[in-house]
């Protein structure tokens, strides 16, 4: 089964940093470009950042760039997105997605991170 | 930036009846060197992640039911329900990847009435 399991969120400071992970499993991972989307309380959803197949190329939203750098490891079929300098503009749910030519078609279920004091 | 923008914010359809979701890019998402619209469709279910539903602006996905149908090139697309089912209940975003950072419409609401 296809399948992509985030983990890494929850309550943090202002300021502070996480690092969320996102274990893939049931496809050739380095095969794949991934995607971190967030989707704040209620509020749409949001693409945050890309990664390449083999993490050469990576691309970031404006307000994130600088702040959460990404990366993957191929050989742990994991992809990283670490969090720091957190604002509270930053609450949201983050998924990591898979990657094809017409979108986005493999979601995790998502991690919670709540920036708040 | 593109922004894309969806309409309506909400509907509300019977049973059986077709539901309409239009989306709009500020710029087009047509690549001329492959005739592709960089432009997808998700459903997402409360508590739920988002579902692709339409890649390519009018490719259904596999396992998607064939009352989903999407349309449109260039600029202008639509979602397009053609009976509605309580499953189906939903909202609806739009997405481009035709540049980045990619960019997501709003979201429709879709209820029944």
């Amino acid at each position: 089964e296809v399948q992509l399991v985030e983990s890494g969120g929850g309550l943090v400071q202002p300021g502070g940093s996480l690092r969320l992970s996102c274990a893939a499993s049931g496809f050739t991972f380095s095969s794949f470009w991934m995607s971190w989307v967030r989707q704040a309380p209620g509020i749409g959803l949001e693409w945050v950042a890309n990664i390449k197949e083999d993490g050469s190329e990576k691309h970031y939203l404006d307000s994130v760039k600088g702040r959460f750098p990404v990366s993957r490891d191929n050989a742990k079929n994991s992809v990283y997105l670490q969090m720091n300098s957190l604002r509270a503009e930053d609450t949201a749910v983050y998924y990591c997605a898979r990657v094809v030519g017409g979108g986005l078609d493999v979601w995790g279920q998502g991690t919670t991170v709540i920036v708040s004091s | 930036d593109i922004v894309m923008t969806q309409s309506p914010d909400s509907l509300a359809v019977s049973l059986g009846e077709r539901a309409t979701i239009n989306c709009r890019s500020s710029q087009t998402v047509l690549y001329s060197s492959n005739n592709k619209n960089y432009l997808a469709w998700y459903q997402q279910k409360p508590g739920q992640p988002p579902r692709l539903l339409i890649y390519w602006a009018s490719t259904r996905e596999s396992g998607v039911p064939d009352r989903f149908s999407g349309s449109g090139s260039g600029t202008d697309f639509t979602l397009t329900i053609s009976s509605l089912q309580t499953e189906d209940v939903a909202v609806y975003y739009c997405q481009q990847f035709y540049s980045t950072p990619w960019t997501f419409g709003q979201g429709t609401k879709v209820e029944i009435k």
